[in-house]
């Protein structure tokens, strides 16, 4: 079934480094996509996404690319805030807004 | 906007108690909830798509009899875990949007409740 795969482990980074975190989807067609954070003690939170093919995300700084060449939806950030330490999950809708999640990222940017 | 409130937030309980969780939209009227389980250091999991006034919708391999689902409001979704045992406690969460699941309307999600059972 459809599915998304993030890299393992927590990233450690500075404030002010750049940030990517990895995130790849199986699916049959092409599903919306889109990245999700949790701040600590709060929900889930949507902060970008991307309906089709070659289409940019964008919020807060962070963008991701909808690439179906590579499968890929990479999440970037050309300078991380120590506020944007959290949890941030890929995720793919695989049909009535049915959502497939990663297994999350958790983000600490250390002042 | 678009608030979404989970209660309780946490719970414990001895084996064999049911235990209801209620998921209710503040703000706005939720046609559609979902509800989701997510283990230590894993990927949330879709349970169930819940649609008001009708039956929700179990993904495969969900027990239906296990994970009772009523949404009888427009603002209210609540799970029921039956006869719960250890290999249920996990992290319940909800989300909710407005209109009909393939209206794929933003989803706004719960801060989740913390199920342990004893």
């Amino acid at each position: 079934g459809d599915s998304v795969t993030q890299m393992e482990g927590p990233v450690t980074l500075s404030e002010e480094a750049f940030l990517t975190i990895n995130c790849t989807y199986t699916a049959t067609g092409y599903p919306s996509l889109f990245w999700y954070v949790q701040y600590p003690g709060e929900g889930l939170q949507l902060l970008l996404k991307a309906t089709k093919a070659d289409d940019k995300g964008s919020n807060k700084g962070f963008e991701a690319t909808y690439r179906k060449e590579t499968t890929s939806f990479h999440l970037e950030k050309g300078s991380v805030q120590v506020s944007d330490s959290a949890v941030y999950f890929c995720a793919l809708n695989y049909g009535n807004n049915r959502l497939a999640f990663g297994k999350g990222n958790q983000v600490v940017v250390i002042p | 906007g678009a608030v979404v409130s989970q209660h309780p937030s946490r719970v414990i309980c001895k084996s064999g108690t049911s235990v209801k969780i209620e998921c209710r939209s503040l703000d706005f009227q939720a046609t559609t909830m979902f509800w989701y389980r997510q283990f230590p250091k894993q990927s949330l999991m879709l349970m169930a798509t819940s649609n008001e006034g009708s039956k929700a919708t179990y993904e495969q391999g969900v027990e239906k009899d296990k994970f009772l689902i009523n949404h009888a409001s427009l603002t209210l979704s609540t799970l029921t875990v039956t006869s719960a045992h250890p290999e249920d406690s996990s992290f319940y969460i909800c989300s909710a949007q407005q209109g009909r699941a393939y209206s794929n309307q933003p989803q706004h999600f719960g801060d989740g409740t913390r199920l342990s059972i004893l």
